[in-house]
């Protein structure tokens, strides 16, 4: 069965660094999100995209965060200047537009510490 | 706005014993609501989704899980619990999306269960 993948599955970087975190979504899906769950605490909708463009954000998505899909199966979510309190799990999700209705798939995490 | 519910933190069941883990939720208009479960160390398993018709959802390694409208509930069963069956189990309301949005999964904070041979 196709997945979702992430890399790295850890990354670990100092406070005011920039961080990259990568996912392939499936092949087929034309929907994309990013969530993030802090330890401890429930799993957060950062943002949306679709069509090239982000679809919806949430208020956590700030000016520090931004969106790409710099070729046709990677998508990415960069933090331009990283905060302790960006430590947490990322994970990356994809979707399918041909069926309506259809689940969310998720990757398996990127977990973020920021030291 | 739209939210979901998890009241409880843990849920402890012997194997072969039924269980269910409860949910309720919050929205304006007709809800999509799904169950998800997360193993140690891993991202989200889809199990089942309420969309429409029928009230009880069956879906992945033999959970279920009953829609009910009037008590705004979507508790996830099992008939029979099994020591593999532990991890966090989360229940998701889907936004209503704009635009181009499918819409984003609204997440209660999740139950631990915790089934013991």
């Amino acid at each position: 069965e196709p997945e979702v993948t992430q890399t790295p599955s850890h990354q670990v970087t100092q406070m005011g660094q920039e961080v990259i975190l990568r996912c392939v979504p499936i092949s087929n899906h034309l929907y994309f999100y990013w969530y993030r769950q802090i330890l401890g605490q429930k799993v957060e909708f950062l943002v949306s995209f679709y069509n090239n463009e982000i679809s919806e954000k949430s208020e956590i998505f700030d000016d520090q965060f931004s969106v790409e899909r710099p070729d046709g199966s990677n998508f990415t979510l960069k933090i331009r200047s990283t905060k302790l309190e960006d430590s947490a799990m990322y994970f990356c999700a994809s979707s399918d537009r041909t069926v309506s209705n259809q689940p969310q798939h998720f990757g398996d995490g990127t977990r973020l510490s920021i030291l | 706005a739209q939210s979901v519910a998890q009241p409880e933190d843990q849920v402890n069941v012997a194997e072969g014993n039924p269980l269910t883990v409860k949910c309720t939720y919050s929205v304006s208009g007709n809800p999509y609501l799904f169950w998800y479960v997360q193993y140690p160390n891993r991202g989200l398993q889809f199990l089942l989704k309420y969309i429409t018709g029928d009230n009880l959802v069956k879906g992945s390694y033999g959970f279920e899980a009953e829609f009910n409208k009037s008590q705004t509930s979507f508790h996830l069963k099992k008939p029979s619990a099994l020591v593999s069956d532990s991890a966090l189990y989360f229940c998701a309301v889907r936004s209503k999306g704009y635009g181009g949005s499918q819409g984003n999964l609204i997440f209660g904070k999740g139950t631990k269960l915790s089934v013991k041979p």
